[in-house]
């Protein structure tokens, strides 16, 4: 089946500095990918859409200068943690769906972050 | 506003017998339902969806039930088995937006 990968599955980052996640769609283009945020216990939250050659799509309360969305080909998207904060820390996942709607999206191993 | 609930954080099921997890949604605008299994950190793997314009869609073990006049879905698990143990999330969509609105999952535990 389709596969998405995600990298690092694991980071630890000092106060202010940025981290880089990518999510890449491996055996289908993706025009569009989905970055979510899991706080412990609780759902999975969308926080951005990325648009390939375009700009993303955040929802609300996302700071948009926090976290930089690029999605510069069909098959990657990466999300930076910029000025990274103790509350930052969190469990990132990127999830991709295959043009036909007969699947389900599917979803990256996801990185947790740790911000000391 | 939570779109989609679950309303069971847990759940316990002794192995070979039944599992029934339930969600909820509220917006009648949803057509396409889909369910996730996560293991701790991991991403979630889906396991099954069902499109508005069916009641029950089953793979193998798994069916997934929807009953759009009472605006909930379930997924059944039969029989359970101690590697089903995870966190299942239900996700919903509208027509032709590829987002995901998630709940707030479920823990399943298969005892032996």
């Amino acid at each position: 089946g389709a596969v998405v990968s995600q990298h690092p599955s694991r980071v630890i980052c000092k106060s202010g500095t940025s981290v880089k996640i990518e999510c890449r769609s491996l055996d289908f283009q993706a025009t569009t990918m989905f970055w979510y945020r899991q706080f412990p216990k609780k759902s999975l939250m969308l926080m951005a859409t990325s648009n390939e050659g375009s700009k993303a799509t955040y929802e609300q309360g996302v700071e948009k200068d926090k976290f930089l969305i690029n999605h510069a080909s069909l098959t990657l998207s990466t999300l930076t943690v910029t000025s990274a904060h103790p509350e930052d820390s969190s469990f990132y996942i990127c999830s991709a769906r295959p043009a036909h709607r007969g699947t389900g999206a599917f979803f990256g191993q996801g990185t947790r972050l740790t911000v000391v | 506003d939570q779109q989609v609930k679950q309303n069971s954080p847990s759940l316990s099921v002794q192995e070979g017998r039944i599992s029934i997890l339930n969600c909820d949604y509220t917006n009648s605008m949803f057509d396409y339902f889909l369910w996730y299994k996560k293991y701790p950190a991991e991403g979630p793997t889906f396991l099954i969806s069902i499109s508005s314009i069916k009641d029950k869609n089953e793979d193998g073990r798994f069916t997934v039930f929807l009953n759009k006049s009472a605006k909930h879905l379930s997924l059944h698990i039969v029989p359970s088995q101690p590697g089903d143990s995870a966190v299942y999330f239900c996700a919903a969509s509208v027509q032709g937006a590829q987002k995901l609105v998630f709940g707030q999952g479920t823990r399943l535990t298969i005892n032996p």
